[in-house]
């Protein structure tokens, strides 16, 4: 079974550039999040979707961020314009729908992202 | 809302000897209890989960945990180590609504 893929694996730019990650979910898990890694803390959930319905984006800086999960498989994490505080491993995961609330995530190798 | 507290941000130990990584948890909800492995550049990986029934939870690579409620702990263990334990310990919990938090991480430094 293949896992959760992402790309790019790294990705420098400056400040007040775009960028923008993928991310394609293991085959039939209906849930994917994504999480923000700063280095020496734990994963922060940015967004968190139920097919292609976002579930919760609470933590999500939506002035510059956005993430969307078209026909509910792949999805796309874009931030415009990124900050220096952007810096972090941009981690991709996905669960299974059927046992939904009681499973764990299956994680991608995630996306560094260096902003200078 | 949720918290999770990883006692110590660092444990180093010697190959071969026991190891407990600590893990407190703050709910309002009923959460189900997660410990995560990280290797370097790498994503997450699932050690055990606690979702109901025996407190005592066997996982891969050796490592068990006990789930105490009066207690909020979620503490992982491991009887004897090896060097390639050495690697970024992350607890987690995950309520019934899907929503999931996690610990600041552990790291593991097993020397030989």
């Amino acid at each position: 079974e293949a896992g959760v893929a992402q790309s790019p694996r790294y990705k420098i730019i400056e400040k007040r550039q775009s960028v923008a990650f993928w991310c394609n979910p293991i085959s039939g898990h209906a849930t994917l999040y994504w999480y923000q890694q700063i280095l020496g803390q734990g994963p922060k959930l940015l967004i968190q979707f139920q097919n292609n319905g976002v579930v919760d984006d609470s933590q999500l800086p939506k002035d510059r961020f956005s993430a969307e999960r078209l026909k509910g498989v792949d999805s796309t994490l874009k931030i415009q314009p990124a900050k220096l505080e952007d810096s972090a491993v941009y981690l991709c995961a996905s669960s299974s729908p059927s046992l939904r609330g009681k499973t764990e995530a299956f994680f991608g190798q995630g996306t560094r992202l260096t902003v200078v | 809302a949720q918290s999770v507290t990883q006692l110590d941000s660092q444990v180093p130990v010697f190959e071969e000897a026991p190891v407990e990584l600590r893990c407190n948890y703050s709910s309002s909800v009923s959460v189900y209890l997660f410990w995560y492995v990280q290797y370097p550049n790498q994503g997450l990986q699932l050690l055990l989960k606690y979702l109901s029934g025996s407190t005592l939870v066997k996982g891969i690579n050796g490592f068990e945990a006990e789930f105490n409620k009066s207690q909020t702990s979620f503490h992982l263990r491991k009887p004897s180590v090896h060097i390639s334990d050495t690697a970024e310990y992350f607890c987690a919990v995950l309520t019934n609504a899907g929503k999931s938090t996690f610990g600041d991480g552990t790291t593991l430094t097993v020397k030989p």
